[in-house]
């Protein structure tokens, strides 16, 4: 079936540099993606979608890549914080089953001060 | 305050005991979905529902039953639990499917089957 996955599990970066999070789809139908943030013991939190038909989304100090040619997403966090820690995930969806949103296995997220 | 609730938050249960996880939000949602989380597998959708009386399967529906009779309730159901659903459960909802952008996520069920 179709999987959602992640290039790298951990990522460590200096507090105050910027962060790329990869994501690989395979769902090539797929027309929707989010990226959420879970922290330690609580549920995932939407950080930023971008739609199939978009390459570039950017909210605050975040910016979601699109390349569609070779399904790849990515999360980048400007000036990141230690409040940035934790996983994330990357999740896709379709207009044919919008209901069902496929999550990727999460990268996790450490900073140093 | 808007909010999606779970209980139990913490269950120890036995093999073949049924069990219930109610989920409950107060924000007149149309859509509610429940997730697993398993370490390495990340979130995986077992059940969703697009409103009252519509349930579809998710990704991994083995094991388990929801039932959608009013619109602020979806309790998942193990009919007979095993080990293999020991996991972290998590309820969510949101305005409408593919509203995502304002999904909110329970606070999580961490269920052990011995």
């Amino acid at each position: 079936g179709e999987s959602v996955g992640l290039h790298l599990p951990t990522l460590s970066v200096q507090e105050g540099d910027n962060s790329i999070i990869n994501c690989a789809y395979s769902n090539s139908a797929s027309d929707y993606f989010i990226w959420y943030k879970q922290e330690s013991g609580k549920g995932p939190q939407f950080i930023i979608d971008i739609r199939s038909n978009m390459d570039k989304r950017q909210g605050q100090r975040v910016t979601v890549l699109l390349n569609k040619t070779v399904k790849h997403l990515s999360l980048q966090i400007a000036a990141t914080q230690p409040g940035d820690s934790a996983v994330y995930f990357c999740a896709e969806t379709y207009g044919g089953s919008q209901g069902n949103l496929i999550f990727g296995k999460g990268t996790k997220l450490s900073v140093k001060p | 305050e808007a909010q999606v609730t779970q209980n139990p938050r913490y269950l120890i249960t036995v093999t073949g005991k049924k069990l219930t996880v109610t989920c409950s939000q107060n924000m007149n949602h149309e859509y509610m979905s429940w997730y697993r989380q398993d370490p390495g597998l990340g979130l995986r959708q077992i059940y969703y529902s697009m409103n009252v009386e519509v349930t579809d399967k998710g990704d991994v529906p083995e094991g388990y039953k929801v039932s959608r009779k009013e619109k602020r309730n979806f309790p998942l159901i193990l009919e007979s639990p095993s080990p293999n659903q020991t996991s972290l459960y998590f309820c969510a909802s949101s305005f409408r499917a593919g509203n995502y952008n304002e999904q909110f996520f329970g606070p999580g069920t961490r269920l052990t089957v011995l």
